[in-house]
């Protein structure tokens, strides 16, 4: 099975700050990727298939990029809304796995 | 708008069984493969196993925990996705979410709102 490692498991920013969050996978995946937000007691929201394809309605300071076992999730100027936990997930073959989580936390 | 809704959730003894549905509106069933997520709490996501369109076979794949235990069905004709739970053990417990396949690959773009399985005795 494919095990997806996320780093850092958590992070403290500020209002306005770049971030990036990576996340690895054990062995290639090509571009089989997917990023979802997930705030407390919520759904997960789809943020980012194919590795860096933007889902319908999701704001453009989010940005993905990456392909075979390392990724990145970039948000460009961290608004009050997106202190959540992210996830990413391998879809490139079954069993399907999601990282452990990041989450980040207003500092 | 697409919707899914999951029913069926409760308290269940360990070494028994449950059965989950979901039902998805404003989208075509048929077409789409179906997933099970689930998430202990407090904890992150974890995939519990997928079934495809009956065009791609209505095969079925599960991760390692539920495989042997779970299994999972569609009705195509009430546009309904089923996960039956044998077995249960406490580490069961969780909510379950039933999620469907984007056309364009096993992420997934819409999602229920989550079933509460607790396995206690």
């Amino acid at each position: 099975d494919i095990q997806m490692t996320q780093s850092p498991s958590s992070l403290s920013a500020s209002v306005g700050d770049r971030v990036t969050l990576t996340c690895r996978a054990s062995q290639g995946i090509s571009n089989y990727l997917a990023w979802y937000q997930q705030k407390p007691g919520k759904v997960p929201k789809l943020l980012i298939y194919a590795a860096s394809t933007l889902q319908s309605g999701v704001p453009s300071r989010f940005s993905g990029s990456g392909s075979g076992t390392d990724f990145t999730l970039t948000i460009s100027c961290l608004q009050p809304e997106d202190f959540a936990t992210y996830y990413c997930q391998n879809y490139n073959s079954a069993p399907l796995t999601f990282g452990q989580g990041t989450r980040v936390e207003i500092k | 708008e697409v919707q899914l809704v999951e029913s069926g959730g409760g308290l269940v003894k360990p070494g028994g069984s449950l059965r989950l549905s979901c039902v998805l509106s404003g989208s075509t069933f048929s077409n789409v493969w179906m997933s099970w997520v689930r998430q202990a709490p407090g904890k992150g996501l974890e995939w519990v196993g997928r079934i495809k369109s009956k065009k791609d076979g209505e095969t079925t794949d599960f991760a390692a925990p539920a495989k042997g235990r779970f299994t999972i069905s569609r009705d195509d004709s009430i546009n309904t996705v089923y996960l039956q739970m044998n077995s249960v053990k406490t580490e069961d417990t969780a909510v379950y979410y039933c999620t469907r396949g984007a056309p364009s690959g096993s992420f997934y773009d819409y999602w229920g709102l989550g079933a509460l399985v607790t396995v206690s005795s």
